[in-house]
């Protein structure tokens, strides 16, 4: 069983929409939670992140943690095409890193 | 603020031939550094990461080897390129553990695209 489980997509939704992003884990040390958007071509741009549960809110981003059902996710309210990219969720402990494959996003104009 | 590079961006080199990718990373010390290989589809392969000058771990046995001669420098070398090792190569960094406030996060370059023929 892979540590980080991530729905490869890919997802596809109209302009205006609400996107739910999500990963499963499996390792209950996990500390930091992490969500990357990744252009393509281009470096993961760490978006936001959260230590343990909760939830957290930036401008149309909201990044939610449930550590006992081992599941974190990423919504983007107001979905933009500029949010088109591929998100990377990312979990830490003592500095170890165990990341998701990835879901590519679409959001069509 | 911490800003991290990578050079070069893009990178074509014949099979057989050497390789020398470059990271550095500004407006901190003694951070921790890795080097991962992505894969289409495949998410991120961590090759090798580093904790402090002259102190490299590797992940998976290859035909790569990393160094870290300065604090905020980190190698990724290669003496005879292979097909296999086309692919693309991001440098990351997070704050060392000894830092107070040290925050497991970590924080990308943007990539080298590198192409063996």
């Amino acid at each position: 069983q892979k540590e980080v489980e991530q729905d490869p997509g890919p997802l596809s939704v109209p302009e205006g929409a609400i996107v739910s992003l999500n990963c499963t884990y499996s390792n209950s040390a996990f500390q930091y939670f992490m969500w990357y958007r990744q252009y393509s071509r281009k470096g993961p741009e760490l978006l936001m992140y959260t230590y343990s549960s909760g939830n957290k809110e930036d401008g149309r981003f909201t990044a939610q943690v449930d550590k006992s059902s081992k599941y974190i996710s990423l919504f983007i309210r107001d979905s933009q095409p500029s949010d088109s990219a591929t998100y990377l969720c990312a979990m830490s402990v003592l500095n170890k890193f165990y990341f998701g494959s990835g879901t590519k996003l679409n959001v069509k104009p | 603020s911490q800003t991290i590079h990578q050079w070069p961006a893009t990178l074509v080199q014949p099979v057989g031939s050497p390789l020398s990718l470059e990271c550095t990373v500004e407006g901190t010390s003694n951070p921790n550094l890795y080097w991962y290989r992505q894969a289409a589809g495949r998410g991120l392969q961590l090759l090798f990461y580093s904790v402090g000058i002259g102190q490299i771990s590797s992940e998976v046995p290859q035909n790569l080897s990393a160094s870290r001669p300065q604090d905020r420098q980190f190698i990724l070398s290669s003496k005879k390129l292979l097909l296999s090792d086309s692919g693309f190569y991001l440098c990351a960094w997070s704050r060392s553990e000894r830092k107070s406030l040290a925050k497991n996060i970590q924080y990308f370059g943007a990539g080298t695209r590198l192409s063996v023929l």
